[in-house]
Formats: C-alpha cells, structure tokens, sequence
C-alpha cells in the first residue's frame, strides 16, 4: 500500500506570492492534518480535514487555508508569502474509524523557501 | 494547556551503548503518546505508540518506550544503538476524542552517533 505522498517535494517562492501543496493520503485514510515545522517553532499543527471538513484548526493566521477533495486528497494554500514562511510543510493521514486509536502516518514533506 | 516536552535537545552516544530519550506530557488527562523519528529531508517514522494496556511498548527498529503515569514521562529507550539510529527523535501526545484529531510535539531531540 503506497504511503503519503506530497508533491512537490522543494518549491522556491518570492515574497508575496502565494503557494499550493497537495497531499494525496493512504489508501482508505479520510482523515488528513497538515504540520508545519520550522527550526525556530518546531512542529506545530496547521488544520486537520475529514470528509471535505476542516474539523481541527491550530493557531496560524488566515493566509493558511486548506481543502479536501472527495477522495481524500488535500490541498494547503498560503498567500502573500513572508519570509517566516519558509518551512517543512507535512501532511498526515489517518484512518478514521469512529475509535479514537488514531495514528497519522507521515509524508515526506514539502521544503517552501520563501526568497 | 497541553504539552510535551523533551528536555534533551542533543544527545551523543558511542555505537553499542545504550540510549534513553526522555519526554513528558502534560494534558487533562492521559493522552495517547507517540514516539516519531526523523532522517534529515525526511518526514516522520512512527517508531511506537502507547494507547493503553501495558506500560513497557515494543517498537520497530529494536525500540522500547515505557509510559509512567505517576511521572508523566514516556522515555524511548534502546539497549543498543547502531550508527544508523542518528537522527532526530520526536515525542507527540493526541486526544481523539470527539473528533478532535491533533497532535503536539515535543521540541525534538537529535541524537548523535559516534562510531
């Protein structure tokens, strides 16, 4: 069963501009959050999204948005770049079964530099 | 608030020797705990996890973590460690109740490897 892919993998982008990253989840997972980790902050939690529902938010401002489509997969948007968002963004799945034993399997990651 | 901490932010060991990597948890209640691990450019590894039942938790990789409520504390030990364990090492604590689907990590520890 293939993992959590994200694409792209590196993306340089200028000040001002703004930015898509997609998540394509595990097979069967409904459940996707998005983590962005910054040496600085660490690893802290941006949205989590269930059937096309941002269900959980964390603490970033509202240029950070998110979606999800009916196959699960997710994108992130961040508009008007700064400098500050220059990070690891990661996406995780997990299967949502009701139970609360949820486990999110971890991407690879997307590297933003922000120029 | 809720949190995990993990006092260590580097560790060094010699292959061979043991390892301990401390993390505490501090949450209403318990939550479920997560030990994740990092190669550099990479996402995150799952190497265990703690929902409930026993406290000593076996992992993948050769690790063990062992929960301890009166402490509040989740270490991740390995009785010997191999050059390719040098990584950074993340605890998480989740609450997934009521469809609250959200992790918090601790700061992270990066273990060195000398051979």
């Amino acid at each position: 069963k293939a993992g959590v892919t994200q694409t792209p993998r590196y993306l340089i982008k200028t000040r001002g501009q703004q930015v898509t990253l997609s998540c394509s989840p595990i097979s069967g997972h409904r459940s996707v959050s998005w983590y962005q980790q910054t040496p600085g902050q660490g690893l802290q939690f941006l949205f989590e999204y269930f059937s096309e529902t941002q269900r959980n938010k964390g603490n970033f401002p509202g240029r950070f948005s998110g979606r999800q489509f009916s196959n699960s997969r997710s994108e992130m948007n961040v508009s008007t770049l700064e400098l500050g968002d220059s990070a690891l963004y990661l996406c995780a799945s997990s299967l949502e079964t009701g139970g609360t034993e949820n486990i999110q399997y971890f991407g690879a990651g997307t590297r933003l530099s922000v120029l | 608030a809720q949190s995990v901490t993990q006092p260590d932010i580097h560790i060094t060991v010699s292959e061979g020797a043991s390892l301990e990597l401390r993390c505490n948890y501090s949450y209403g209640a318990t939550p479920y705990l997560f030990w994740y691990v990092q190669s550099p450019g990479q996402g995150l590894q799952l190497l265990l996890k703690y929902f409930s039942g026993d406290t000593l938790v076996q992992g993948i990789k050769g690790f063990e973590a062992e929960f301890k409520r009166s402490q509040s504390s989740f270490n991740l030990r390995k009785p010997s460690v191999h050059w390719s364990d040098a990584a950074e090492y993340f605890c998480a604590g989740g609450m997934f109740s009521g469809g609250y689907n959200k992790l918090i990590f601790g700061a992270g520890t990066r273990l060195a490897v000398h051979p």
